[in-house]
């Protein structure tokens, strides 16, 4: 069971928006360090977003992050075939004082 | 760009200690995190632990008490070591780094299985 809860798919078709949830605590999605990795088959994770809002260089403006209180969400607008992926929230627990994970939410471009 | 290989064994048998090795290339262990995360075959990723510039750990509750992430005597390498492992420790497990806000830079993964 993760800390962090997503919902385990998601789907649409091409050029369509999409949004994934990702629910916790004040401890982990409250705090400032809430990030979201993509996971390609057979690939390392990529950074998409830190901070629940920012991105690193290079990655599309198409993905966009917020947090509303203890929940936060990952946008995918214009959706590419490419984008079909695994999709994970990451998150700093000041409790735990590490990093926990969500489930990771699969994404399917119809 | 910081570029991350890492290697070690890849099958081990029940008790025996996991070692695996991250060196860095086109960078230095300083200013960042360095970090080890695995992904059980088929399932999600989980947070190992993670290593910063001062030397200091972090470490998941519920491995702790089997993990050691250190630097290595050459200042751009850093290790992860998991003693006691059993089958549930099956996983491929990254090495990563970043600054306090994320991992952006990734190794390719080591599928390690342990198997009698």
């Amino acid at each position: 069971q993760s800390v962090l809860t997503q919902p385990p798919s998601a789907s649409a078709t091409p050029g369509q928006r999409v949004t994934i949830s990702c629910s916790g605590s004040r401890s982990n999605v409250g705090s400032d360090y809430l990030n979201w990795y993509q996971q390609l088959p057979g690939t390392a994770p990529k950074l998409l977003i830190y901070s629940h809002t920012q991105r690193p260089s290079g990655v599309p403006d198409r993905f966009s992050g917020s947090k509303s209180g203890t929940s936060a969400s990952l946008a995918i607008s214009g959706l590419q075939s490419e984008d079909e992926a695994d999709y994970y929230c990451a998150a700093w627990d000041d409790s735990l004082n590490g990093w926990v994970f969500g489930g990771g939410t699969k994404l399917t471009v119809l | 760009q910081v570029h991350l290989q890492q290697w070690g064994a890849g099958l081990l048998k029940p008790s025996e200690t996991l070692a695996l090795t991250c060196s860095v290339y086109g960078g230095s262990l300083s200013g960042y995190h360095w970090g080890w995360i695995r992904q059980p075959p088929g399932k999600g990723l989980e947070w190992i632990g993670e290593i910063n510039h001062s030397g200091s750990t972090n470490y998941n509750p519920s491995l702790k008490s089997r993990v050691t992430i250190s630097v290595g005597t050459s200042k751009n390498q850093f290790s992860l070591r998991l003693s006691s492992v059993t089958a549930a420790d099956t996983a491929v497990y990254y090495c990563a780094t970043g600054a306090v806000a994320g991992y952006a830079d990734w190794g390719q993964g080591t599928l390690v299985t342990v198997a009698s």
